[in-house]
């Protein structure tokens, strides 16, 4: 079963909109990425967070970690028509290969 | 740039019929994976591979066979298609040593279709 479970599902922003999405787990982790994929492509690694980090910042993306909660929130500022595609949350297990994905937020920017 | 290559974008295969999907990396990474992506299901884990000639399963490898003879190549096999195979395949790698986790890099996909 999925563990890593993005809200919302899908977002509809404006340009220039900031857009926000969550994602929830079950059980202790190593750390936490998010992946962006664009229609029918490959997923493309954003940003990585472990399990002893708070916030991270990459250009416009700002990711934040809340283990109290077993959350994880992603922020796109200032979005483009770019930005279009999916998100997903990917949730490494403490003392495991595998990754957990979540099943995605597709996020649509209006031009 | 980490490379990972998938060796078809697109696949048309009858039901029955044996399937091989080739995934070549150019990092060294020690880890690969194979997932299938379907809609509504979001990514889920099929094999993945820690070292060659190690593998362990993933969520759903039923239908499902894989090998690592080569640190940079993964291949996935379905041994007899069928029409509930039809679906994207994402291949992945990256490194890992330990506990400690880094990001993973994807191909391009293969859209397999079994008729």
């Amino acid at each position: 079963s999925q563990q890593g479970e993005e809200d919302p599902q899908a977002l509809s922003i404006q340009e220039g909109e900031n857009a926000t999405m969550n994602c929830s787990y079950k059980t202790s982790i190593n750390n936490l990425q998010w992946y962006r994929q664009n229609s029918g492509r490959g997923l493309v690694h954003l940003i990585l967070i472990r399990s002893n980090e708070r916030e991270k910042h990459s250009g416009r993306l700002r990711v934040t970690l809340d283990t109290s909660k077993k959350s994880s929130s992603l922020l796109i500022t200032a979005s483009r028509a770019a930005d279009t595609a999916s998100y997903f949350c990917a949730t490494a297990y403490s003392g495991t290969y595998k990754y957990i994905f979540g099943t995605g937020t597709r996020l649509k920017v209006l031009a | 740039d980490v490379k990972v290559t998938q060796s078809s974008r697109y696949l048309v295969k009858r039901t029955g019929e044996k399937v091989f999907l080739e995934c070549v990396q150019d990092m060294d990474h020690e880890n690969m994976f194979w997932y299938r992506q379907d809609p509504g299901l979001g990514l889920r884990l099929i094999y993945f591979s820690y070292d060659v000639k190690m593998k362990e399963k993933g969520d759903i490898p039923e239908g499902y066979s894989v090998s690592r003879e080569k640190k940079e190549r993964f291949s996935l096999i379905l041994e007899s298609a069928s029409t509930n195979q039809t679906s994207m395949y994402l291949c992945a790698s990256s490194f890992g040593q330990g506990s400690r986790f880094y990001e993973q890099y994807f191909g391009p996909g293969t859209r397999l279709t079994v008729t």
